[in-house]
């Protein structure tokens, strides 16, 4: 069975300062990564995916992620955050099917 | 682009009635679409998937005869609450993929059920 584990449930950062966002994963083969953000009372906005090939991606918002099979993650990084990327933040794994882990919360202090 | 509409974005309901909510896929055709439930600082729990012409896949301890999905056309999947209870308020959120195209899921932006 595959499943997600996001284990900071919440983080808080100053404007400007660095952010990760971890993201472990349980799949057999090597999964499908994702990882998706979702503002308050909204859906769901793709920030990048990892499918094959170089295990550093970058998406939108100047997002960047690492996959690294030996550890099992998928983790997220930003140099520097933004007031606008408060958000909740999930990553997502499809193996058999998309399961999503449960979520980290970004807070941003100004 | 690949846009995902539903609608209504915000419903309340009396206990006992049913409401049916829309996703449809603005700018593809989708042959599959899914159904999530969101609860409040939770994560998306996958309710079942939609496959257009055919029954829907119900993931484990899901209803089929409480949460109705149809999926008539390419473009078009409903869900559909019966005799919905208090229980039953949450986000629902349907994702859409494009017929033939990789596995990446593109969100609508949810429809908050409220049952009173």
């Amino acid at each position: 069975a595959q499943s997600v584990t996001q284990p900071d449930i919440h983080i808080t950062v100053s404007e400007g300062a660095s952010l990760e966002l971890r993201c472990n994963y349980s799949y057999g083969a090597t999964p499908y990564l994702f990882w998706y953000v979702q503002s308050p009372g909204q859906g769901l906005q793709l920030l990048l995916k990892y499918f094959s090939g170089d295990t550093l991606v970058q998406g939108i918002k100047g997002f960047e992620a690492e996959f690294k099979r030996s550890q099992s993650s998928f983790n997220l990084r930003k140099p520097s955050v933004h007031w606008s990327d408060a958000a909740e933040y999930f990553c997502a794994v499809y193996g058999q099917n998309f399961v999503f882990g449960p979520g980290t919360r970004l807070s941003v202090l100004p | 682009g690949a846009v995902v509409s539903q609608h209504p974005s915000w419903v309340i309901c009396k206990s006992g009635t049913s409401v049916k909510i829309e996703c449809r896929s603005l700018d593809f055709q989708a042959t599959t679409m899914f159904w999530y439930r969101q609860f409040p600082k939770q994560s998306l729990m996958l309710m079942a998937t939609s496959n257009e012409g055919s029954k829907a896949t119900y993931e484990q301890g899901v209803e089929k005869d409480k949460f109705l999905i149809n999926h008539a056309s390419l473009t078009l999947s409903t869900l559909t609450v019966t005799s919905a209870h208090p229980e039953d308020s949450s986000f629902y959120i349907c994702s859409a993929k494009k017929t033939g195209v990789g596995t990446i899921q593109y969100f609508g932006p949810g429809t908050r059920l409220t049952v009173t």
